[in-house]
């Protein structure tokens, strides 16, 4: 069973498209975290949501949004994208300051 | 603050060779640090990881000591092999909240 998913795992759009990326856990945990890794493999973290709450919200453009339905799903918008926007996302999960599970990435291809 | 320095890479080995990553922290409190492996094409993976000063984490051969005096949490591994090529990940975990905080990455690649 995998324990953190995302789909897709690959995404290629036009400047200017609006995307989402979905992200499911099946660990029980109570936190789930969005990050950014850019092309030398730097991380970023982006939003963090613990039992549906954001409760990190790092400087990254409005243009991006997270959204909890419930504490096993966390998903990410994304508005008008921009060339600077291609990464891969990956998604995370942790039980409170624990271990963080991270999802296989989404890797996002703006053109 | 929270930060974790990690040396820069990329780091190429024969196979067999031994493999030290240095990582340094700075942390308020008392943190968890860990290890984590980034193979080609997938997401993160823990690798080990240390709750407290002293403890050693290991696993696949890796290991590391958690330095409280040096503030260190350094990897090794005596004989590296081909499949050991990933990049690798030192990662701090303050306890006092949700956020991690995760070194630049050392890129490992190993020769036969």
């Amino acid at each position: 069973d995998t324990a953190v998913s995302q789909t897709p795992k690959y995404l290629v759009t036009q400047m200017g498209n609006d995307k989402s990326i979905k992200c499911e856990q099946n660990l029980g945990h109570d936190t789930m975290y969005w990050y950014k890794q850019d092309s030398k493999k730097f991380l970023k973290i982006m939003f963090s949501y613990n039992n549906k709450e954001l409760i990190i919200n790092e400087t990254v453009p409005n243009r991006f949004s997270p959204k909890s339905p419930d504490k096993a799903h966390l998903n990410l918008h994304i508005n008008s994208l921009e060339l600077g926007d291609s990464a891969v996302y990956f998604c995370a999960s942790s039980q409170t300051g624990d271990t963080q599970y991270f999802g296989p990435g989404t890797r996002l291809t703006v053109l | 603050g929270n930060s974790v320095t990690q040396m820069e890479g990329p780091v190429t080995l024969s196979e067999e060779a031994f493999l030290t990553i240095n990582c340094t922290y700075t942390a308020t409190g008392y943190p968890s640090l860990f290890w984590y492996v980034q193979y080609p094409g997938e997401g993160l993976q823990l690798l080990l990881k240390a709750t407290k000063a002293d403890d050693k984490g290991s696993n696949k051969g890796f290991e590391a000591t958690y330095r409280k005096e040096t503030t260190s949490f350094h990897l090794e591994k005596g004989s590296v092999q081909v499949s050991d090529s990933a990049v690798y990940f030192c990662a701090l975990n303050p306890n006092t909240g949700n956020q991690f905080y995760f070194g630049t990455g050392t890129s490992l690649t190993v020769i036969p």
